[in-house]
């Protein structure tokens, strides 16, 4: 069974500044997609970037980006130039891609801007 | 468009009753799972739908709950007897159905807040 690991529950930085949340996962598949979602206090669930495991180039959305390193089975998120609206709830999460399949969640950092 | 809609947002009830949550989901969407979101924790898969055929619930906790979608839309999750340990967000997300390649990003509602006195 895939597993994802967040060892951060809890991790802050200053406006403006870059930060690095940490992800791990366990899987045998050699083909699966990787997430990460960010859930504010409204709690929905806002998809912030997608990783697929066949493609080595890591995936940037605008200030954010990942390192995806497909060996070591890690894939942590990068915020540049923090914004008081970037603090959430953050999930690492993973997907099979060979069948229609649920997203399978880690326990979640949660990331706060200080001004 | 109209994204994911959940009913209703907050729900209180007492131990030993039974509850109904709506999940509207995106239209057109074939499937449309439900997770389980415990206080501080990461959301946790319950059950899968494609169309009206429940494909996978092997996340359902115990025979206390129990997920219909008889008109392949609207789903509902009903939870029997409910126990103070079913308190928890409880999360709905759609998608397009692409042949079985998880391509389709998951649409997620906001959420039913459940609290169980």
């Amino acid at each position: 069974a895939q597993t994802v690991t967040q060892s951060q529950p809890e991790m802050s930085v200053q406006e403006a500044e870059t930060v690095t949340l940490s992800c791990t996962y366990d899987t045998s598949e050699s083909d699966y997609y990787l997430f990460w979602y960010k859930q504010p206090p409204s709690r929905q669930m806002i998809l912030v970037i997608r990783q697929e495991a066949y493609k080595q180039q890591n995936a940037t959305e605008n200030r954010f980006s990942v390192n995806f390193q497909k060996a070591a089975k890690s894939f942590s998120l990068k915020i540049s130039d923090s914004q008081l609206g970037d603090a959430a709830m953050y999930f690492c999460a993973y997907r099979s891609k060979n069948r229609d399949d649920k997203i399978i969640f880690g326990k979640g950092t949660r990331l706060h801007i200080l001004p | 468009g109209a994204g994911v809609s959940q009913s209703p947002r907050y729900k209180v009830a007492k131990r030993g009753q039974d509850v109904a949550l709506r999940c509207d989901p995106i239209s057109g969407h074939v499937s449309l799972f439900w997770y389980q979101q415990a206080l501080g924790q990461g959301p946790e898969f319950l059950t899968y739908f494609q169309n009206e055929a429940q494909l996978d619930k092997s996340g359902l906790p115990s025979d206390r709950f129990f997920a219909e979608r008889p008109e392949g839309s609207v789903s509902t999750l009903k939870i029997q007897r409910t126990q103070q340990e079913d308190s928890a967000v409880y999360l709905c997300a759609s998608s397009l159905f692409d042949g079985g390649y998880s391509n389709q990003p998951q649409h997620f509602g906001d959420g039913t807040r459940l609290s169980i006195l």
